[in-house]
């Protein structure tokens, strides 16, 4: 099946500095997405993005499926952003059903 | 908006007990996902369903069992609950194919 890496594994900012965060994967893919994981553990949709890009206040995301990899932004990073952030890809092909492979996340934290 | 509604957010079960986990959603979904996150794993995915009646196994569907007899409930059931199954468990639903995928808000249990 596919192989979903992010990176960095850990992320400590201050608050209003930018961050890039990177997903790998090892096959086309017809659906990836990028959630944050609130403190209570739900999963909270930030992007579907199985190709371009999008913008969405101060968190933007490209995908460039032909190279496997996909960039979450944060800019003006705030103490709100702070959790865990993650990439999950689903395999091109019809009998995937959407089913997603996660990775391992990133985990930042903003200071104040 | 999508809602995906699990039955119960923290939940504490005996050992050898059927346990019985609920998930609803109101988006007439056709695809239905049960995963389960632990510390140092990620989320892998237990069992799926594409349709009514329908189901498949994922990556770790032993201990487990799933029901889906309304296309807007899929019900994750462990036959005799063990203490490797202490975890968080995530529901999530989608449209046929490889479209974007919403989360419920997680069940945390312990079995003890």
């Amino acid at each position: 099946g596919i192989q979903v890496e992010q990176s960095p594994p850990d992320l400590i900012l201050q608050e209003g500095a930018n961050s890039t965060l990177r997903c790998n994967f090892s096959d086309s893919v017809n659906n990836l997405q990028w959630f944050h994981q609130n403190p209570w553990g739900q999963l909270i949709n930030l992007f579907y993005i199985p190709s371009g890009t999008k913008q969405n206040g101060r968190l933007s995301a490209t995908t460039v499926a032909t190279e496997r990899y996909s960039l979450l932004y944060i800019s003006s990073s705030q103490t709100t952003d702070s959790g865990v952030y993650f990439c999950a890809a689903s395999n091109a092909g019809g009998t995937s059903y959407g089913k997603l492979t996660f990775g391992q996340g990133t985990i930042l934290t903003v200071h104040p | 908006d999508v809602k995906v509604t699990q039955s119960s957010r923290y939940l504490v079960k005996r050992t050898g007990e059927k346990v019985f986990l609920e998930c609803v959603q109101d988006m007439d979904h056709e695809n239905m996902f049960w995963y389960r996150q632990d510390p140092g794993l990620g989320l892998r995915l237990i069992y799926f369903s594409y349709d009514v009646k329908m189901k498949e196994k994922g990556d770790i569907p032993e201990g487990y069992s799933v029901s889906r007899e309304k296309k807007e409930r899929f019900s994750l059931i462990l036959e005799s609950a063990s203490t490797n199954q202490t975890s968080m468990y995530l529901c999530a639903s989608s449209f046929f194919g490889n479209t974007e995928a919403f989360f419920g808000q997680g069940t945390r249990l312990t079995v003890v």
